[in-house]
């Protein structure tokens, strides 16, 4: 059985780089396409970017400026940068997988909540 | 950009059929996929229906999900709602630009 769990700061300060970590077991990391989305208190989804392998990425272009997401084949680990916070980021990411980009996203970890203060 | 518009909120009583439209903005939306997610409070958000009208398994046959290319829109139909369809639900496709889209979402209420 796939599983995807997220793993960073609950609390990251106005300014300052959030990075989180999604950690993949039961199926590789090598295929698939592994995306962040978050969604903020309340409000709808908004996909932030997704990375396949070796390493290709595309980002949603209202936050591409400020997103990286790299892969980590040998931790089995897919992992997201964003610069620049402000409470506007605020919100529940989550980490999740997808056989192509137009495709189902079939496997979504439990998301972790950040906040901005 | 492209976008996919949903109603805010739908309401319906037990039994009956609720549908829910996302209509996309610009690009035929019938080029890609679209896949339906249903989201409960607390939850990651789970597939109810993808590749525009299929059901994984585990998901009731009161679920379908359609496309109508003359209005640029896919619709989730829920035919017997049950109580427990009261839950968030949510369009997604694809646009070669905007990468990964996700409608705004729609509340279903079962009253």
């Amino acid at each position: 059985q796939v599983q995807l769990r997220e793993s960073g700061p609950g609390l990251v300060k106005p300014s300052e780089t959030l990075s989180l970590t999604c950690t993949v077991s039961g199926g590789s990391i090598s295929t698939y396409y592994w995306s962040w989305i978050r969604q903020p208190p309340g409000r709808g989804l908004e996909w932030i970017g997704y990375v396949y392998y070796p390493g290709s990425t595309k980002s949603n272009p209202s936050l591409k400026s400020r997103v990286t997401i790299s892969l980590d084949t040998s931790k089995s680990q897919f992992s997201l940068k964003v610069t620049s916070l402000t409470a506007a980021d605020t919100a529940v990411y989550y980490c999740a997988r997808a056989l192509a980009p137009s495709r189902e996203i079939d496997y979504w970890g439990q998301g972790t909540l950040v906040t901005v203060s | 950009n492209f976008m996919l518009t949903q109603p805010h909120s739908v309401s319906e009583s037990p039994g009956k059929t609720v549908t829910i439209s996302c209509t996309g903005s610009s690009a035929n939306i019938a080029t890609n996929y679209v896949q339906w997610y249903q989201q409960r409070p607390g939850s990651a958000p789970t597939t109810v229906i993808y590749e525009d009208n299929q059901r994984p398994s585990g998901v009731p046959g009161r679920f379908s999900g359609s496309i109508d290319s003359s209005s640029n829109s896919a619709s989730l139909t829920i035919s017997g709602l049950k109580t427990e369809d009261e839950a968030d639900y949510y369009c997604q496709s694809y646009d070669n630009f905007q990468g990964v889209v996700f409608g705004g979402g729609t509340k279903l209420t079962v009253l």
